[in-house]
């Protein structure tokens, strides 16, 4: 059984572009739930996917949209990259929508400049 | 709207002293309570949770936690730690009965066991 994988696990990219991080969900696991980490905060919940739907959704802009596929892995996109898009982005996994046990994988660091 | 507040942004400790993490919650509705650790260039990992039952919750490293329901508090204990516990520690919330797994955390301790 494999935990939750991210990809890639740094980043830079220049303000404008856009970007697109991956997550591979733990084995049995249907739900992903996105995080955003500023240095020296505690993460932020972006949001989740629930079999292919966005079921919750933080405080964001538009310009962070995401998918999750049949296999349950699923894809961040940010656009209009600012300074402050700056973060870990970290994903956890967990086997139903409301479910209490998140797994987290290791996050990917995205750098803005 | 829920928060977490965590009243120390470090902590410093001798290697075989006691510590302890603490973590307030506002919330309106009743939550579930957790606390992740979270080594250097790592993600987060689950160290306990709070859903019902007893209000003393222990981790398998023997960290402990107790719900205070009238002081709203889930601090984190441990009676004596290693180098090994050097990590931030994060203590989250999640609503009851919500159809997200949505984890409202503080803003973190970073816990800095000396030798």
């Amino acid at each position: 059984e494999t935990g939750v994988t991210q990809s890639p696990t740094h980043l830079i990219k220049t303000r404008g572009q856009q970007v697109t991080l991956r997550c591979s969900s733990q084995s049995g696991h249907n739900t992903v739930s996105w995080y955003q980490q500023a240095l020296g905060q505690g993460p932020q919940f972006i949001f989740q996917y629930y079999r292919e739907e966005e079921n919750g959704r933080g405080n964001f802009p538009p310009r962070f949209s995401g998918l999750q596929f049949p296999n349950y892995s699923s894809e961040l996109n940010v656009n209009a990259l600012e300074l402050d898009d700056s973060a870990l982005y970290l994903c956890a996994s967990s086997p139903g929508q409301g479910n209490t046990e998140a797994f987290f994988g290791q996050g990917t660091r995205l750098t803005v400049v | 709207a829920q928060s977490v507040t965590q009243l120390d942004s470090q902590v410093p400790v001798f290697e075989e002293a006691p510590v302890e993490l603490r973590c307030n919650y506002s919330s309106s509705v009743s939550v579930y309570l957790f606390w992740y650790v979270q080594y250097p260039n790592q993600g987060l990992q689950l160290l306990l949770k709070y859903l019902s039952g007893s209000t003393l919750v222990k981790s398998i490293n023997g960290f402990e936690a107790e719900f205070n329901k009238s002081q709203t508090s889930f601090h984190l204990r441990k009676p004596s730690v290693h180098i090994s516990d050097t990590a931030e520690y994060f203590c989250a919330v999640k609503r009851w009965a919500s159809n997200t797994g949505k984890l409202i955390f503080g803003q973190g301790t970073t816990l800095q066991v000396k030798p």
